[in-house]
């Protein structure tokens, strides 16, 4: 299973956007993206998912280049709302397994 | 999307002793799971459990330790055996929908406390 690096920690402030880049260098062939969002004392919520190019919904977009061994989740005007545990994860959902990987933890700022 | 509930929500439990936790889904599903989450740190799978067969454990962790039922395709059970402190984490349980495809819906998690 792919292995998946994204940094530990992010700070942003209210309104700003927000890049959260992950790094999959392992990705399979059938392998899909996936976001999650996790809030303290929650479980985490699906955000978004992706194979190739770009993907956006109502609350976020996930840009994956060609060669798909990375991938950056942008979150358009964050609030204060926003500060939660944002995990990347890699899988082809052949055995329906999620691993996930140590997440990153965005502070937004008033 | 489905709706997930956990009981207990909390616990505190004594060494020594067991705890079953439960897990509640709304709609039938084919696949569920379970997760730990120590503080401050990512989750790890412990198991899947299908309905109709027997759950399927993740290196480091062991029937033995960790049994876990699944009658039907709404229920499921996660047992933590002679507990240990070490076994202080947060556990959830997990779904996913026939019609989702890599995306799981998650509990809210129980909060274990083994002194």
């Amino acid at each position: 299973l792919a292995k998946t690096t994204q940094p530990i920690s992010m700070d942003s402030y209210e309104g700003q956007e927000v890049n959260i880049t992950c790094s999959h260098n392992n990705i399979a062939t059938n392998d899909y993206i996936t976001w999650y969002q996790q809030f303290p004392s929650q479980g985490p919520r699906f955000i978004i998912q992706g194979y190739k190019t770009k993907v956006t919904n109502e609350v976020a977009s996930l840009f994956i280049p060609a060669d798909r061994k990375s991938s950056t989740l942008s979150l358009p005007r964050v609030s204060l709302s926003d500060t939660a545990v944002y995990y990347c994860l890699v899988g082809d959902g052949t055995f329906n397994k999620f691993y996930f990987g140590s997440g990153t933890k965005l502070n937004v700022k008033p | 999307s489905a709706v997930i509930s956990q009981k207990p929500s909390r616990d505190i439990c004594q060494r020594g002793t067991s705890l079953t936790i439960q897990c509640q889904v709304d709609s039938q599903v084919t696949m569920m799971f379970w997760y730990r989450q120590q503080p401050g740190q990512s989750l790890t799978l412990i198991a899947t459990a299908n309905q109709g067969s027997e759950a399927t454990y993740e290196s480091g962790f062991v029937i033995d330790k960790f049994p876990i039922s699944r009658p039907n395709l709404t229920f499921s059970t996660l047992t933590v055996s002679n507990m240990s402190p070490e076994d202080s984490s947060i556990y959830l349980c997990s779904v996913e929908e026939p019609i989702s495809y890599n995306e799981q819906f998650f509990g809210p998690g129980t909060r274990l406390t083994v002194l």
